[in-house]
């Protein structure tokens, strides 16, 4: 079945520290790939969107995203993180052939720590 | 530029009554899709407009419906409310295919069925 994994359910990560959020996916086609972020009791920002080409994606708030294919992995990475980071992050993918739908992961809750 | 407008941003309302939630896409986006985000069943796909036709719907009752205006505006409608109908209701519009694949949320609705 197609699907959309996000193994880390929580993490706790320092300020200044690296951070790194996991995301896989099923499906039979390479799919559009997302990462959306969400602070309590908002909508969803996205961060950056990967749908072909380079394979190494910049986004807003400095992060980044590898898509790794043999994998199938959207890895979610940034260097040094900031008390602002903490939030709820979501991975989703969509698929050309099935419109405009968006199935997400079961989201990545940061907390970071002074 | 203005970004996805939902209304009203909370409500409370009885089980068995029935709720009309509007959203305002970001001007030029014709597609409208809806979500609905629980604690237990995360972010899940209601429908798709565009053009003011159903492109996709997702796997929820008849109780859930929409419709989408020559304007695009969209509105969804739950009728016969169950407490389990109690989430943040979220709508994304699209600017289309291609490169220029995106969503962008709005804050959501936030409705409680009491």
């Amino acid at each position: 079945a197609q699907s959309v994994t996000q193994p880390d359910i929580h993490i706790t990560v320092s300020e200044g520290a690296s951070l790194e959020l996991r995301c896989n996916y099923s499906y039979g086609a390479t799919p559009y790939l997302f990462w959306y972020v969400q602070s309590p009791g908002q909508g969803l920002q996205l961060l950056l969107k990967y749908f072909s080409g380079d394979t190494l994606v910049q986004g807003i708030k400095g992060f980044e995203a590898e898509f790794k294919r043999s994998q199938s992995s959207f890895n979610l990475r940034k260097p040094s993180v900031h008390w602002s980071d903490a939030a709820e992050y979501f991975c989703a993918v969509a698929l050309k052939a099935a419109g405009n739908k968006l199935t997400f992961g079961g989201g990545t809750r940061v907390l970071v720590k002074p | 530029k203005a970004g996805v407008t939902q209304t009203p941003r909370y409500l409370i309302k009885t089980r068995g009554q029935q709720v009309t939630l509007s959203c305002s896409p970001i001007s030029g986006h014709r597609s409208v899709s809806w979500y609905q985000q629980t604690p237990g069943q995360g972010l899940q796909f209601l429908f798709e407009y565009f053009s003011e036709t159903q492109r996709n719907k997702g796997n929820f009752p008849g109780r859930f419906s929409g419709r989408q205006f020559s304007n695009s505006r969209s509105e969804m409608n739950v009728s016969t409310l169950e407490l389990g109908d109690s989430a943040l209701y979220l709508c994304a519009s699209s600017s289309g295919t291609g490169e220029s694949y995106g969503y962008t949320f709005g804050s959501g609705t936030r409705l409680t069925v009491v």
